[in-house]
């Protein structure tokens, strides 16, 4: 089975912290996603990356940044925190290829900003 | 516009119920692909079904039923004689061929409560 996880699944940071949240995949899945979720809105992609060292902007990259510098693991980094990054950030990986993989998702850490 | 469309923010029913979930789509690609996931209190998504455009047939799990129209762009899910264990965020997402390969675009979920 495809294992997702996540680093923790409650987070509580203070506004203007440099906040980390790791992922790691374990079944050598060349993509990676993080999402956001938030009630009424559904997950919304901030980044995506497909290989190491790479990176794409998803629809809600700004305040964020990625890293992957090894295929298992794709973190994400608030620079500087903010109360409106309060949410639930979903990981996910799926197998190279075209439009017809589905991802597979971590449990999700939620992370409060106050 | 919403590319998916989950009109129904919450339903609750009472449980050997039979309940469906509306997802309505949106794309000018022939080629796409349709994906239900849940997401249980426990918060990690589950995936469900996959279905590509080219293949109208509905399809049948157990208790899980998935009727895809092209002509209205639904596909919808239907959960026959539902369970408590039923309960959860169910979410409806599409992936085109024009966008990146490697994308889905998410509906805003249904969440389902499931009554004893």
């Amino acid at each position: 089975d495809v294992k997702v996880t996540q680093s923790s699944r409650y987070l509580v940071k203070r506004t203007g912290e440099k906040v980390f949240l790791e992922c790691v995949q374990d079944m050598d899945h060349e993509n990676m996603f993080w999402y956001r979720q938030d009630p009424g809105l559904g997950l919304r992609l901030i980044y995506f990356s497909y290989d190491v060292k790479m990176k794409e902007k998803g629809d809600i990259p700004e305040g964020y940044s990625v890293s992957r510098e090894k295929k298992e693991r794709f973190s994400l980094i608030l620079e500087s925190a903010s109360t409106n990054q309060t949410s639930m950030y979903l990981c996910a990986s799926s197998p190279p290829g075209g439009i017809s993989y589905e991802q597979y998702f971590g449990p999700g850490t939620r992370l409060t900003v106050t | 516009a919403q590319k998916v469309t989950q009109a129904q923010t919450e339903i609750s029913v009472v449980e050997k119920e039979d309940v469906t979930l509306d997802c309505v789509y949106e794309t000018r690609d022939t080629t796409y692909y349709l994906f239900w996931y849940k997401q249980p209190p426990s918060g990690e998504l589950v995936f469900l079904i996959r279905r590509n455009s080219f293949d109208e047939q509905n399809e049948i799990s157990g208790r899980y039923s998935w009727n895809f129209q092209k002509s209205t762009s639904s596909f919808n899910f239907t959960i026959t004689a539902s369970q408590v264990v039923d309960s959860a965020v169910y979410f409806c997402a599409l992936s085109e061929a024009s966008g990146s390969a490697r994308q889905l675009t998410f509906g805003s979920g249904t969440q389902l409560t499931v009554l004893p």
